[in-house]
């Protein structure tokens, strides 16, 4: 099993849900990342999780919550989103390591309303 | 910060040899030149990576400068499901973290 999972592939919330994303994968990687990726624009790093600790948190704003409850399993609990936060959310993983690669997730794409 | 610069689109036949280039003129002796690409509706795909030495792998190669200042990723028969957007990305000496560019947009003519 070579894929990194996430669901739901599509996800329409108003400012005031609750709702989280889910990644999943089953290579035995250690390091599991969230990205943001907005339309022509290459992803940006929000979070990395290291043997399922936060290691890098890129500034992101609170409304936007990380969780690695083991070692497969990565989420991001979204509240009180705004609009300019609609954008493909990508799950990616990789062994940790210097040279390893990152195998991504085809996304959630999230729209505000 | 590192960063790269790449040309925001290119144009190529099937079946004929692709030249992308990358400028990142501002390398660090430590940092990694990582190509990921990115097909329409999917995540990102891992295609190459190298240092200072060229680098061939199934996919494709990558020719890196004697400076280090730029580099090229070369595919080298390209089909209709290469059109992507191909990322030339530094990989932080410090953190492991990657730089990713713009990207280039490769469209394939049939």
């Amino acid at each position: 099993d070579t894929e990194v999972t996430q669901t739901p592939k599509h996800l329409v919330m108003g400012m005031t849900n609750k709702k989280s994303l889910k990644c999943e994968q089953h290579m035995g990687h250690r390091a599991m990342y969230w990205y943001k990726q907005k339309a022509k624009k290459p992803p940006e790093l929000m979070f990395v999780y290291s043997y399922e600790k936060l290691s890098i948190n890129e500034s992101v704003p609170s409304r936007f919550s990380p969780e690695c409850p083991n070692s497969s399993l990565l989420n991001l609990h979204l509240h009180a989103l705004q609009p300019e936060d609609s954008a493909l959310y990508l799950c990616a993983s990789r062994f940790p390591g210097t040279h390893e690669k990152l195998f991504f997730g085809s996304g959630t794409q999230l729209s505000v309303l | 910060d590192a960063k790269t610069t790449q040309p925001n689109s290119m144009e190529s036949n099937e079946e004929e040899p692709v030249h992308l280039p990358c400028n990142h003129s501002t390398i660090s002796g430590t940092d990694y030149i990582h190509w990921y690409r990115q097909l329409p509706s999917q995540g990102p795909e891992y295609v190459i990576h190298g240092l200072t030495s060229n680098v061939n792998n199934r996919m494709a190669s990558l020719a890196i400068a004697e400076d280090r200042k730029s580099s090229t990723l070369i595919l080298h028969r390209a089909t209709l499901r290469d059109a992507a957007v191909y990322y030339c990305i530094l990989r932080d000496a410090l953190n492991y973290q990657l730089i990713w560019g713009a990207g280039t947009k490769l469209i394939i003519k049939p």
